[in-house]
């Protein structure tokens, strides 16, 4: 079965990067893009962008744009994030997603990454 | 502030039906985008309930479906469960700032 297991919690000061991983199973990793979404606590769903194992591409929300970095590594099929210059804004549970074809939706999720920022 | 709009909270007794509305505009919804429903139950991923308006996955119980119209879509559940309290999502996508997707604030739905 599908299944998108994520690295295990951080906790970073205010100024650091931390980077988050998602390593897929029971799928070809090339065949979906891995989209990335964060939840504050208590807050809603906010989209971070995509990668494309198969290609590289990468996209990202205007908001993050320069601050984050995806990747994947198609030989351990395990995409991931990094986010720079960490603020407690960033404080948050960050997923990894699969996204189903080209409706767009997502069918699998990870089980969440939670991100404390603190002095 | 979220581009799409839900109703913070809903609330209903078991066996009824309650709706959950999902307001957007012309550069998502109303420009022919797709509707996506995602439940949340506390402490966990979202689990995918709805896609593309009014499909429902393999396992998703019929109690839950969906629609859209305009520059708005609604999620049903009829025979309410206490089980299905839970925060409820809708997604999209947009095509300003580039085009990206783009999520409802989320709907805290009670089973009183």
């Amino acid at each position: 079965q599908v299944q998108l297991v994520q690295s295990g919690a951080e906790v970073k000061e205010p100024g650091a990067s931390v980077k988050v991983s998602c390593k897929t199973s029971g799928y070809t990793f090339t065949d979906h893009f891995i989209h990335w979404v964060r939840q504050a606590p208590g807050q809603g769903l906010e989209w971070m962008g995509w990668i494309n194992p198969k290609s590289g591409d990468t996209k990202s929300a205007q908001k993050f744009q320069g601050r984050v970095t995806m990747t994947g590594d198609t030989s351990i099929n395990t995409a991931s994030m990094e986010l720079d210059s960490l603020t407690s804004d960033d404080a948050a549970v960050y997923f990894c997603a699969r996204r189903a074809g080209n409706r767009r939706h997502y069918d699998n999720w990870g089980q969440g990454t939670l991100v404390t920022v603190s002095s | 502030q979220s581009v799409l709009t839900q109703p913070p909270s809903v609330s209903g007794a078991p066996g009824q039906r309650v709706t959950i509305s999902c307001t957007g505009s012309s550069s998502n919804i109303g420009a022919g985008y797709d509707v996506h429903w995602y439940q949340q139950l506390p402490g966990t991923a979202p689990k995918l309930l709805i896609y593309a308006n009014d499909d429902r996955p393999s396992g998703v119980p019929d109690r839950f479906s969906g629609s859209k119209s305009g520059t708005s879509a609604s999620l049903a559940i009829t025979g309410l469960q206490a089980e299905d309290e839970a925060d409820y999502f809708c997604q999209s996508f947009d095509n300003t700032l580039s085009g990206h997707v783009v999520f409802g604030g989320g709907t805290k739905l009670t089973v009183v």
